[in-house]
């Protein structure tokens, strides 16, 4: 595999299940992101992880919690979801990303997104 | 908060014909632009990426121009396949806080 990749590609939940969503990265990055795409809008910032630390949380509702075991690994936990939280949820990776004192403007890889369906 | 909007946000064009997609920005403080190809269900690809210093990249068929001051920056599509039926996405580099800001995206279908 190379790049980055997301699994599931397609998930359909109940507002009451729990469910994860899961990316990696094989290009030795040390920064991944979370974005929201709904239809017709602009992709939303999530969430950021810069080598394991989350550096930004964009008022993401705490029904969708992030997790970042190792610099190649994210996850997006997701519980008590609602219907207009479907979207295509996409993850990227980066070199470096942008913290305090330490701006980067590496290029970001993006993965080929998970289509969710809140029923 | 950096705005950027992508006009039209639908385009339909017959084969051969030049594509001319537009995106504008509200704030000129950025670091650089780039704009991303997207197929249906699919992640984002790179298609060239302006530094805020240049006017203009240049791939293949490809040619993006950048005027930071006006805010705009135009995608030129020489020549269009059916292959390049796709959205576009437009995203901007904040040079304050190295955030990147998206577009909506320009829908383009290129008919055979």
């Amino acid at each position: 595999e190379t790049g980055v990749t997301q699994t599931p590609r397609h998930l359909v939940m109940g507002m009451t299940n729990k469910k994860s969503l899961k990316c990696e990265q094989h290009l030795g990055h040390n920064a991944m992101y979370w974005y929201k795409q709904s239809a017709k809008k602009p992709l939303e910032l999530m969430f950021v992880y810069n080598f394991k630390e989350q550096t930004e949380n964009n008022s993401v509702p705490s029904r969708f919690s992030p997790e970042c075991p190792n610099s190649s690994h994210l996850f997006l936990h997701l519980h008590t979801l609602q219907p207009e939280d479907s979207a295509l949820y996409l993850c990227a990776s980066s070199q470096e990303a942008p913290t305090a004192g330490a701006y980067s403007t590496d290029t970001q890889y993006f993965g080929p997104g998970t289509r969710l369906t809140v029923l | 908060k950096q705005e950027v909007t992508q006009i039209p946000a639908a385009l339909s064009v017959p084969e051969g014909e030049n594509l001319v997609l537009n995106c504008s920005f509200t704030d000129s403080a950025i670091y650089n632009l780039q704009w991303f190809r997207q197929d249906p269900g699919k992640g984002l690809t790179s298609l060239l990426l302006i530094q805020s210093s240049q006017r203009e990249q240049t791939s293949g068929r490809l040619n993006a121009s950048l005027d930071k001051s006006s805010g705009r920056s135009t995608l030129y599509i020489a020549a269009s396949q059916p292959g390049d039926s796709a959205t576009y996405l437009c995203a901007v580099l904040g040079s304050n806080d190295y955030k990147l800001s998206f577009g909506a995206g320009t829908t383009v279908t290129v008919r055979a």
